[in-house]
């Protein structure tokens, strides 16, 4: 693995149904946060984690819980999805709790 | 209400010429600032940063305006290249370990 990685690539989903995103860095980085992308809003920070063991809620937290268990990895959970839910996800990582942030390649979640 | 905002959905600019991204933000603690250009179907990367203690920040063709008064910021990319068509977004943090808050973004493109 180099860098940060998001998985899957893309998911068609029905609603009601439970999911999670995957996000894992090799990059050491103390800091990883989940962004949702939608047109004319920008990317809009779900949650986020400044280190292993904690997590924060961030711009639009309801409807998603995410899990911090070691340095690397960072998943997502949507535990009951809905259609409003439609969006392409982002991962971030970052050094520390502020700078430059790292994204992976994003995944693109359709709920029917 | 946005407190970062990017009022130009799109910008066309002729290859060779100068591109200017503007930027406004509501916050006045905010005092970091990050430039991120997103591709289709990648996530965004990184491309020029600036804090409030400056007003300019240049790297090769990219260079940050600030003008904190005003609470706005500006990229100017010169020359613009058809390779730099993408969309921009702003991103705006208000100190070290706060998280960034993004604008909307704005599509470059770059004609040949």
């Amino acid at each position: 693995i180099a860098g940060i990685t998001q998985a899957p690539t893309s998911q068609i989903l029905a609603a009601g149904r439970r999911m999670t995103l995957r996000c894992t860095q090799d990059m050491r980085h103390n800091a990883m946060y989940w962004y949702r992308q939608d047109l004319g809003l920008g990317l809009r920070l779900i949650h986020y984690s400044n280190t292993a063991g904690t997590t924060g809620k961030g711009e639009v937290p309801d409807g998603y819980s995410v899990s911090r268990a070691n340095t690397d990895d960072f998943p997502l959970t949507l535990a009951s999805a809905v259609p409003s839910q439609t969006s392409v996800y982002f991962c971030a990582s970052s050094l520390q709790g502020a700078g430059e942030q790292f994204f992976g390649p994003g995944t693109r979640l359709t709920v029917l | 209400d946005q407190q970062v905002k990017q009022n130009s959905p799109s910008l066309s600019v002729q290859e060779g010429r100068i591109s200017i991204l503007n930027c406004d933000y509501t916050n006045s603690m905010f005092d970091y600032f990050l430039w991120y250009k997103k591709y289709p179907a990648e996530g965004p990367t990184f491309l020029i940063s600036i804090s409030s203690i400056k007003d300019k920040n240049e790297d090769g063709r990219f260079t940050v305006f600030l003008n904190k008064s005003a609470k706005h910021l500006s990229l100017h990319i010169v020359p613009s290249q058809p390779g730099d068509s993408a969309v921009y977004f702003c991103a705006a943090s208000a100190g070290y370990g706060q998280n960034f808050v993004f604008g909307p973004g704005t599509r470059l493109s770059v004609l040949p």
